[in-house]
């Protein structure tokens, strides 16, 4: 199965811009969609087709994938950023979704 | 709105069988699979399959396969998850997520727009 490789943690300062990567084998030629979840609440989708935002989702949540690494960047960091981050993508060898192993990310 | 409501926290004795629910509102339930994830205590996100409620089709991650059963009742909007044989290590929080799916060239997209609440499956003797 196809493998998507994430930081375990991402440290920011509040008003800082956090930059989460997600690695993977010419990740850049697949559609990657980028998941927030907090403490005890479900995920929520914040990124969708590696740049698009659903709506309600702050502008300052954005995405990019080119060669092996997509990127979710979140600039003007709150700490009601705070959570853990999810990158996942439809794994054709597979024929199923895969999500990477996740990034907690720490507002300092 | 789209909305998903699960059932209520399980807790079932190793070897036995649980059925979480996963009720839809807010769309045409036909139109979208439903998803089931689940998640350990401190874990990440493990897709364990999908059921197309149009069709009854399904498809299940290969961790699953035999075990997992996915269903669905288009009366009432709703699907099922079946898990049997417990065992500990299926101590999780289960989670249904709406599939939005469409292709584009020859790449599938598929991402999970909506989800349910979550419903913690406790395995223990």
């Amino acid at each position: 199965s196809y493998v998507l490789t994430q930081p375990p943690s991402v440290s920011v300062a509040p008003g800082q811009t956090a930059r989460i990567t997600c690695g993977g084998n010419n990740i850049g030629s697949k559609s990657v969609h980028w998941y927030q979840q907090k403490p005890g609440q479900a995920p929520v989708l914040v990124v969708f087709d590696d740049s698009d935002r659903p709506s309600g989702i702050p502008e300052r949540f954005s995405g990019s994938n080119s060669g092996n690494t997509a990127t979710l960047t979140i600039s003007r960091v709150e700490v009601g950023d705070e959570a853990d981050y999810y990158c996942q993508l439809w794994d054709s060898s597979s024929d199923h979704p895969e999500f990477g192993g996740g990034t907690k990310l720490t507002v300092l | 709105q789209v909305q998903l409501v699960q059932s209520g926290a399980e807790v079932k004795k190793p070897g036995a069988s649980v059925k979480v629910s996963c009720k839809a509102s807010g769309y045409t339930f036909t139109s979208y699979d439903i998803n089931w994830v689940r998640q350990a205590t401190g874990q990440g996100l493990e897709w364990m399959g999908w059921v197309n409620p149009n069709s009854g089709n399904t498809g299940y991650a290969q961790n699953f396969q035999g075990r997992v059963t996915m269903s669905r009742n288009t009366s009432i909007s709703t699907a099922y998850m079946q898990l049997s044989s417990l065992r500990s290590e299926d101590t999780a929080v289960y989670f249904c997520a709406r599939g939005f799916r469409r292709i584009v060239g020859a790449t599938p997209i598929y991402y999970f727009d909506s989800w349910g609440q979550g419903t913690l499956v406790t395995v223990s003797s």
